[in-house]
């Protein structure tokens, strides 16, 4: 059910600055990874993603980093705009697991104009 | 790009009824569908694996009595919220998964209330 005062860690940018969102995740087997964006009352957006046999990958604005020993992700917003506020979510995958994603908990990304 | 819909997007129902939500891929076929409840302030938690032609797969903890799912077309998958009660109103998201892109899409989401 609805955990009552949960709130997402946030993390708030000057309009302009670089971002860097972290996560980490849980699985050792799992060998994809997926950024997805989420604007209030929306579904995921896909971002960029990274299979495990890579550490870094970039696309346009977005870089996203994996480090494999530690278990840790993180994505790069370069020149944060204001139409990147959102919650971002790390998913991770596991090829042998038919498809399913597994979301970690998300952070809310403010950008200040 | 490919795109998913799902239909309705909100809805506001009386403790006790059931509620269908359906979710379509528009210009591919998929063979997978997932369905997810994501509570206010919370991430996206997956319900169940619904397979065109079989019987879902539902996580651990979700009652597949109450979360009813069909996947009776490459395009098409249905949850039904059974004597739905205050405690399911959420936000009820799905996904597809388009196997020629190896990449899954999701939909706009349904927000369910029930009073």
């Amino acid at each position: 059910g609805e955990s009552v005062g949960l709130h997402l860690p946030t993390l708030s940018v000057q309009e302009g600055d670089n971002s860097i969102i972290n996560c980490a995740y849980s699985n050792s087997a799992s060998d994809y990874f997926i950024w997805y964006k989420q604007e209030s009352g929306k579904g995921p957006q896909f971002i960029i993603d990274i299979r495990s046999n890579m550490d870094k990958r970039q696309g346009q604005r977005v870089t996203v980093l994996l480090n494999k020993t530690v278990k840790h992700l993180s994505l790069q917003i370069a020149a944060t705009q204001p139409g990147d506020s959102a919650v971002y979510f790390c998913a991770e995958n596991y090829s042998g697991g038919y498809q399913k994603v597994t979301f970690g908990i998300g952070t809310k990304l403010q950008v200040i104009p | 790009g490919a795109v998913v819909s799902q239909h309705p997007s909100r809805v506001i129902c009386k403790s006790g009824t059931s509620v269908k939500i359906e979710c379509r891929s528009l210009d591919f076929q998929a063979t997978t569908m997932f369905w997810y409840r994501q509570f206010p302030k919370q991430s996206l938690m997956l319900m169940a694996t619904s397979n065109e032609g079989s019987k879902a797969t539902y996580e651990q903890g979700v009652e597949k009595d109450k979360f009813l799912i069909n996947h009776a077309s490459l395009t098409l998958s249905t949850l039904t919220v059974t004597s739905a009660h205050p405690e399911d109103s959420s936000f009820y998201i799905c996904s597809a998964h388009d196997r020629a892109q190896e990449t899954q899409y999701f939909g706009p989401g349904t927000r369910l209330l029930v009073l």
